[in-house]
C-alpha cells in the first residue's frame, strides 16, 4: 500500500510569486485534502477534493487554489505569495470524505519559505 | 465557532511517568474526536478516537475519553516511554468533512 506523498519537499519563493504543490493520495483514497500549518500552530484547514470537486473550504483567501486529477491526485497553487504563507502544506487523503470516521492519512509536507 | 483548546507544552517526563494532556472543545452537536500524534520527521498519524459521548479511545497504551458534560477528551498513558516522543493534536470533526486541530503539545520523554 502507498502512503501519501507530497512534492516538493521544501521550497523557497519570494514574495508576489506563485507556487503549486503537489500530492499523490494514498492507494484506493478518492478524497484530499489540504492543510496549512504555521510554526507551532496546528494544521488549518485550506479545502478538501472529492471526486474532482470542491467539497469544502476553510477560512482562506481565493489566492489558494487547488485541483484534483481522475487519479486522485491533487495539486495546491497559491498566487501572489505573501510572507504569512510560510508555512508546512500537508496533502491528506481519505475514503469518501472520511466518511465520518475522521481518518485522514497525511504526508510529510512541503515547507514553504517566502522571502 | 468549532473549536479546540489543549494544554501549552512543552511537556518534559521521565520514562515510566504518568502522562496527561488536556484537550477542551467547543462545538455545536456532538461531532467525533481525535488524538493525532506527529513523530519527529514523520506525517501526522491518528493515535485514537472517539464517536460519541462516554466512548473510551485507545491505542499504544493511550487513552481518551469523550466527556459531553465537561466538554473534555484528555489523553493519558500510564506510563511513558522514550519512544512517545511526538507532537500530539487534539482534533474535532469538522461540518465540511475537515478536522479542526488544536495548536499541538510537544511531549519530550528522558530515559
Amino acid at each position: 500500500e502507498t502512503g501519501v506523498t507530497q512534492s516538493p519537499t521544501h521550497l523557497i519563493k519570494t514574495r508576489g510569486q506563485q507556487v503549486t504543490l503537489r500530492c499523490s493520495s494514498q492507494s484506493g483514497h478518492n478524497t484530499v485534502s489540504w492543510y496549512q500549518q504555521a510554526l507551532g500552530q496546528g494544521p488549518q484547514f485550506i479545502f478538501q477534493y472529492y471526486r474532482e470537486e470542491e467539497n469544502g473550504r476553510g477560512n482562506f483567501p481565493p489566492r489558494f487554489s487547488g485541483l484534483q486529477f481522475p487519479n486522485y491526485s491533487s495539486e495546491l497553487n497559491v498566487n501572489a505569495l505573501e510572507l504569512d504563507d510560510s508555512a508546512l502544506y500537508l496533502c491528506a487523503s481519505s475514503f469518501d470524505r472520511g466518511a465520518g470516521t475522521g481518518e485522514l492519512f497525511f504526508g510529510e509536507g512541503s515547507r514553504l519559505t517566502v522571502l | 465557532g468549532n473549536s479546540v483548546t489543549q494544554m501549552e507544552g512543552p511537556v518534559t517526563l521521565s520514562e515510566e511517568a504518568f502522562l496527561t494532556i488536556n484537550c477542551t472543545y467547543t462545538a455545536t452537536g456532538y461531532p467525533s474526536l481525535f488524538w493525532y500524534v506527529q513523530y519527529p520527521g514523520e506525517g501526522l498519524q491518528l493515535l485514537l478516537k472517539a464517536t460519541k459521548a462516554d466512548d473510551k479511545g485507545s491505542n499504544k497504551g493511550f487513552e481518551a475519553t469523550y466527556r459531553k458534560e465537561t466538554t473534555s477528551f484528555h489523553l493519558e498513558k500510564g506510563s511513558v516511554q522514550v519512544s512517545d516522543s511526538a507532537v500530539y493534536f487534539c482534533a474535532l470533526g469538522g461540518s465540511q468533512g475537515n478536522l479542526i486541530f488544536g495548536k499541538g503539545t510537544k511531549l519530550s520523554v528522558k530515559p
